[in-house]
């Protein structure tokens, strides 16, 4: 089945850099796409969402960039600090289809070195 | 203004018991999400409730696994017969009314079958 994935699974940025999180889907009927933040033992933090009729979006600090051509959705953390160490985890979903069951990717593991 | 609580956070059961996990959805929310997460994996949909009523399950195992969201009181996620494969960690989102694509997740049960 078609299914959201990840490009890549670790991420290492040095405190201050830009750090950004690639996901690829497959799916051309979804239309709205969340990221989530999950630090370990905890359940996912809702961090920003785009839906298909925009191609970026800003939130504080954080920008969601989505290129439906090529089915891509990236997220991009300005000046990253030690507190955005956690999992990444990029969802989809498809309104109109009688559910609001969220799809999720694998997710990226990011470590940000002090 | 309290989020969304799990309840037990850490559950051991030995093979062949039952499990009873138990998801009380933010204050005003009436829609009420079901996931597993695998280790080092993202999460899966299990199933989609509003008060008394299941309105997706498609992600629910045929056998063994069951829920429910009455009327009043927690909305529980039911495993009879446990076996080493249903240890995971179980996360609940809620969402409310004209908001139910963004879902605002628990701190997650982690289920261990010994």
């Amino acid at each position: 089945g078609e299914s959201v994935g990840l490009h890549l699974p670790t991420l290492s940025v040095q405190e201050g850099d830009n750090s950004i999180i690639n996901c690829a889907y497959s799916n051309s009927a979804s239309d709205y796409f969340i990221w989530y933040k999950q630090e370990s033992g905890k359940g996912p933090q809702f961090i920003i969402d785009i839906r298909s009729n925009m191609d970026k979006r800003q939130g504080q600090r954080v920008t969601v960039l989505l290129n439906k051509t090529v089915k891509h959705l990236s997220l991009q953390i300005a000046a990253t600090q030690p507190g955005d160490s956690a999992v990444y985890f990029c969802a989809e979903n498809i309104s109109g289809a009688g559910s609001y069951q969220l799809t999720f990717g694998k997710g990226t593991k990011l470590s940000v070195i002090p | 203004n309290a989020g969304v609580m799990q309840n037990p956070r850490h559950l051991v059961r030995r093979r062949g018991q039952e499990a009873r996990l138990r998801c009380s959805p933010m204050k005003g929310h009436s829609h009420v999400y079901w996931y597993r997460q695998l280790p080092e994996e993202g999460l899966k949909f299990m199933v989609y409730l509003q008060k008394e009523n299941i309105i997706d399950e498609s992600g629910m195992p045929k056998e063994r696994f069951s829920a429910e969201f009455p009327k009043e009181g927690p909305s529980i996620l039911r495993i009879q017969q446990v076996v080493r494969g249903d240890s995971a960690a179980y996360f609940c989102a809620s969402s409310g009314q004209g908001e139910s694509y963004e879902q605002y997740f628990g701190p997650g049960t982690r289920l261990t079958v010994t």
